[in-house]
């Protein structure tokens, strides 16, 4: 069965370091999004990708944060600066359509460690 | 804004009861409700979709309900086993490219 992968499973880094979080989406999905979870709060929505572009965003997502699909297979999401609070799982999920009938898919989670 | 939240915050029941957790969302303007299931530290599978036209979905032992009029939806799990433990999310889409607000979940143990 098709499934979202995501690189690396856990990272942990030293605070203003910058990191890089890998997603390969299902082959022939056209939507894809990032959200985070901070442990023991809700999952939040960051980011959605469609058609090479941002399409919504979060307040979450400032400055410090991009996202890219640089080929066919790979989304990525990248955090320039890190800070303690982004401490969290960051989880990919794509969709074969967009609202109202798109299903999400998530990967596992890359949890991130800012020390 | 929309608002998700899910009652009972946990759960614990003995295994075989049949048991229905609760999502009420604020805003009835949804596209679709979609419930996940997540085990400790891991990613979130998708367990139902309905979509916003949609009264019911079901899937083997779970179906979900959803009256947008009230702002509420419904997940009964028949005939619970202990692989079911595990927090169950319900996810609201407000519209664009899934925008998706989620409630806290719910955290099922059912106990052999």
């Amino acid at each position: 069965e098709p499934e979202v992968t995501q690189t690396p499973s856990h990272q942990v880094t030293q605070m203003g370091q910058e990191v890089i979080l890998r997603c390969v989406p299902i082959s022939n999905h056209l939507y894809f999004y990032w959200y985070r979870q901070i442990l023991g709060q809700k999952v939040e929505f960051l980011v959605s990708f469609y058609n090479n572009e941002i399409s919504e965003k979060s307040e979450i997502f400032d400055d410090q944060f991009s996202v890219e699909r640089p080929d066919g297979s790979n989304f990525t999401l990248k955090i320039r600066s890190t800070k303690l609070e982004d401490s969290a799982m960051y989880f990919c999920a794509s969709s074969r359509q967009g609202a109202d009938t798109g299903e999400l898919f998530f990967g596992e989670g890359s949890r991130l460690t800012v020390l | 804004k929309q608002e998700v939240t899910q009652i009972p915050a946990a759960l614990s029941v003995p295994e075989g009861e049949n048991l229905v957790l609760n999502c009420s969302f604020t805003d009835s303007a949804i596209y679709n409700l979609q419930w996940f299931r997540q085990d400790p530290g891991k990613g979130l599978t998708s367990l139902l979709l309905i979509q916003s036209s949609q009264r019911e979905q079901t899937s083997g032992r779970l179906n979900a309900s959803l009256d947008k009029s009230s702002g509420r939806s419904t997940l009964y799990i028949a005939a619970s086993q202990p692989g079911d433990s595990a927090t169950y999310l319900c996810a609201v889409d407000i519209g664009g490219y899934q925008k998706v607000t989620f409630g806290i979940g719910t955290k099922l143990q059912v106990i052999p």
